[in-house]
C-alpha cells in the first residue's frame, strides 16, 4: 500500500497563476483533509470531505477550493494563486487503524511558492 | 472553540536528558488527544495517542483533565528524537484534529 500519496512536491508559481494539487489515498478512507504548514502557525485545516461527495470549510478555506472526485482521490485548488499562500500542504485521510481507533494519515506535502 | 497550545516553539536538551513537550487544550466536549511527530523533511506519523495509552519510542503522555494537559514525556532524550512535535485534539464528531503551533526538539549532544 502506497498509503497517501501528493503530486507535485514541488511547484513554483507566479502571483495570479492557478494550479490543482492532487492527493490519492488506497486505505479506503472515508474522510480525507487538506492542511497548510507555516512555521509558527503549525497545521491549520483548510478543507475537509467526510465522505464522497462532502467537502467542509476548515479554518483557513479563502483562495482555494476542493474537489472530491471519488472515494480515492481530493483535490486541492488556487485558482489566483497569492504570495500569502506560499506553504506546504498536506492531504490526510483518516479512518479506523488496526486497533480501533481513529487515526489521520498524512501525505509526504507539496512544497508551494508563489513569487 | 476548541484549542489546542504548545507554549514552546523550540525546546532543546542534552542527550540524556529528561524531556517534557507542554500541551494543553480547550474543548467542550470528551478529549481525545494524539502527539504526532514529524523528522526532518518526512511527512507527519503518528507517536501516540491518549486513549490507548502507549508508550513509543520510550515516550508517554498523559491526559490531565483538571489541567486540561497532555504533556509528552520521556526520560532519557536520544538524538534520533530530535524533530518537530505537534499535539492534536479530535474534533468535529471525530472528523477532524485541531493542532498546536508545534514545538521543534532538538537533542543536543
Amino acid at each position: 500500500n502506497a498509503g497517501v500519496t501528493q503530486t507535485p512536491k514541488f511547484q513554483v508559481l507566479k502571483t495570479g497563476q492557478s494550479m490543482t494539487l492532487q492527493c490519492a489515498q488506497d486505505m479506503n478512507h472515508n474522510s480525507m483533509y487538506w492542511y497548510r504548514q507555516d512555521p509558527g502557525m503549525g497545521l491549520r485545516l483548510i478543507y475537509y470531505s467526510a465522505s464522497e461527495g462532502t467537502t467542509d470549510k476548515g479554518e483557513v478555506p479563502n483562495g482555494y477550493n476542493v474537489s472530491r472526485l471519488n472515494k480515492r482521490e481530493f483535490s486541492l485548488r488556487l485558482e489566483s494563486a497569492a504570495p500569502s499562500q506560499t506553504s506546504v500542504y498536506f492531504c490526510a485521510s483518516g479512518g479506523t487503524s488496526g486497533g480501533g481507533y481513529n487515526e489521520q494519515f498524512f501525505g509526504p506535502g507539496t512544497r508551494l511558492t508563489v513569487l | 472553540a476548541q484549542r489546542v497550545t504548545q507554549p514552546e516553539k523550540l525546546l532543546s536538551v542534552f542527550k540524556g536528558a529528561p524531556v517534557e513537550l507542554k500541551c494543553n487544550y480547550s474543548y467542550s466536549g470528551s478529549p481525545e488527544l494524539f502527539w504526532y511527530v514529524q523528522y526532518s523533511r518526512q511527512r507527519l506519523q503518528l507517536l501516540l495517542r491518549h486513549i490507548s495509552r502507549e508508550s513509543i519510542k520510550g515516550f508517554t503522555a498523559d491526559l490531565n483533565k483538571g489541567e486540561t494537559s497532555f504533556h509528552l514525556k520521556k526520560p532519557f532524550a536520544q538524538e534520533e528524537d530530535s524533530a518537530m512535535y505537534y499535539c492534536a485534539l479530535l474534533t468535529g464528531g471525530g472528523n477532524k484534529l485541531t493542532f498546536g503551533t508545534g514545538t521543534q526538539l532538538k537533542v543536543e549532544l
